[in-house]
């Protein structure tokens, strides 16, 4: 079946510094979709991506749509205390359904 | 604009029982998708719910059935629970009506299941 390997698993970073975290895949998806996730709560869409090399930002956030369609990058840029949780990349497949394929997520770690 | 809500927040069941889990759709949506999500991994797909059946299941045994209502909103039932059911488990709804398609699936805070 499908699978996203998502990477790093994990990031320390200092505030202010940017975050680079990136997801791949062995299949093709048609849409890439990023979530943040905290602790008790359920994930919260950040950006939707939607054509192959397609850049998208939100606020501080960028991500982008590989041009194979088997890839996304994520990027925060100057962190801050707030972005702390776990990040996931979906991929979308859509084949009758809309299912949701998830990566292992990226915890990120803010030391102020 | 009222949100993905779930129902409830936590629960705790004993080995071999049943429970039924809740979900409302995002006020506009009328497809349902439900996850599990095991601590530190991923959401993982169980089925998704669209004009009151179901479109597609992922890897999941016939343990896990499910149920959308008129109103879009949608019950998740586990039978036989085993330990290994332990987890989040996860609504999201999004729009797959004729002509107007969101692919964006937006989620409610889930509901935690402890088996013991």
């Amino acid at each position: 079946g499908q699978q996203l390997n998502q990477s790093p698993q994990s990031m320390f970073i200092q505030e202010g510094e940017d975050v680079s975290m990136n997801c791949t895949s062995s299949s093709i998806f048609n849409t890439w979709l990023w979530y943040k996730q905290e602790p008790g709560e359920g994930p919260v869409l950040l950006i939707a991506l939607y054509k192959a090399g397609e850049l998208t930002s939100n606020g501080r956030l960028t991500a982008q749509f590989g041009i194979t369609r088997k890839d996304s990058f994520l990027n925060i840029s100057a962190s801050i205390p707030s972005d702390v949780g776990i990040y996931f990349c979906a991929g979308l497949w859509v084949q009758g359904a809309q299912k949701l394929v998830f990566g292992q997520g990226t915890r990120l770690t803010i030391n102020p | 604009d009222a949100g993905v809500t779930q129902s409830p927040t936590h629960l705790i069941k004993t080995r071999g029982q049943q429970v039924t889990l809740r979900c409302s759709p995002k006020s506009g949506h009328d497809t349902v998708s439900w996850y599990q999500q095991a601590l530190g991994q991923g959401p993982q797909f169980i089925f998704q719910y669209y004009e009151e059946e179901e479109r597609q299941r992922g890897n999941f045994p016939d343990r896990f059935s499910g149920h959308q209502f008129p109103n879009y909103s949608s019950e998740l039932n586990v039978n036989a629970l085993l330990l290994g059911d332990s987890a989040l488990y996860l609504c999201a709804s999004s729009l797959a009506g004729t002509g107007l398609v969101s692919y964006e699936q937006y989620f409610g805070p889930g509901t935690r299941l402890t088996v013991t």
